[in-house]
């Protein structure tokens, strides 16, 4: 099973600063990896397919990196509507797994 | 427009079996797979299945697969996911998501929530 570990837990962050999410694969996924927002109760809402291709309606200020084992979610300037729990998922193989999320939480 | 609508909420006593519907709607069912995600309260998503809406292949969580079932019936576009001998720990938030099988979860159901006490 890919373990997929985030970093930080938590970011304290103000409107307008930029944050930098990280998710750490414990073995390759390729390119095979999505972002997801989750706001207080909600379903979760794709961000970020394939590493850095953004889904459909998603602002240009959300940008994801990378390949392999490591990768980034940036959102350049956040907005109040930012601020939630993110999630990165693999699906490069069985068992598709999750990380344990990264809540950005206004500081 | 896509839509994923689940069925209500449930509360079950321990031991006994659940069935959640997620029906489909604005797509070809039949295109793209089904995955079930769970979140228990308070804490992250946990994968727990997928179901191809094509042929109906399945691939489940070692975890679970003793006690889950996943059907599609595709003259409804509606997915199931059957689970069984429910225990405490399965109290959670249900999702469907079209995806899994080599692509991502585009679309998610609304959730139902489950609820498991004596």
């Amino acid at each position: 099973e890919i373990v997929l570990t985030q970093s930080p837990v938590t970011l304290s962050l103000s409107p307008g600063e930029r944050a930098t999410l990280s998710c750490r694969a414990s073995q390759s996924v390729s390119s095979y990896l999505a972002w997801y927002q989750q706001k207080p109760g909600q379903a979760p809402r794709l961000l970020i397919y394939d590493a850095s291709n953004r889904a459909t309606g998603i602002p240009a200020r959300f940008s994801g990196s990378g390949s392999g084992t490591d990768f980034t979610l940036t959102i350049s300037s956040l907005e109040p509507e930012d601020f939630a729990v993110y999630y990165c998922q693999q699906r490069s193989s069985w068992p598709l797994t999750f990380g344990g999320g990264t809540k950005v939480e206004i500081k | 427009q896509v839509q994923l609508v689940q069925s209500g909420a449930e509360v079950k006593k321990p031991g006994a079996s659940l069935k959640v519907s997620c029906k489909a709607s604005g797509y070809t069912f039949t295109n793209y797979g089904i995955s079930w995600v769970r979140q228990a309260p308070g804490q992250g998503l946990e994968w727990m299945g997928w179901i191809s809406a094509y042929n109906g292949n399945t691939n489940y969580a070692q975890m679970l697969q003793d006690r889950v079932t996943m059907t599609t019936d595709t003259s409804t576009s509606t997915a199931y996911m059957e689970l069984r001998s429910l225990r405490s720990d399965d109290t959670a938030l249900y999702y469907c998501a079209r995806g899994g099988g080599g692509w991502h979860f585009d679309y998610w159901g609304q959730g139902t929530l489950v609820t498991v006490s004596s």
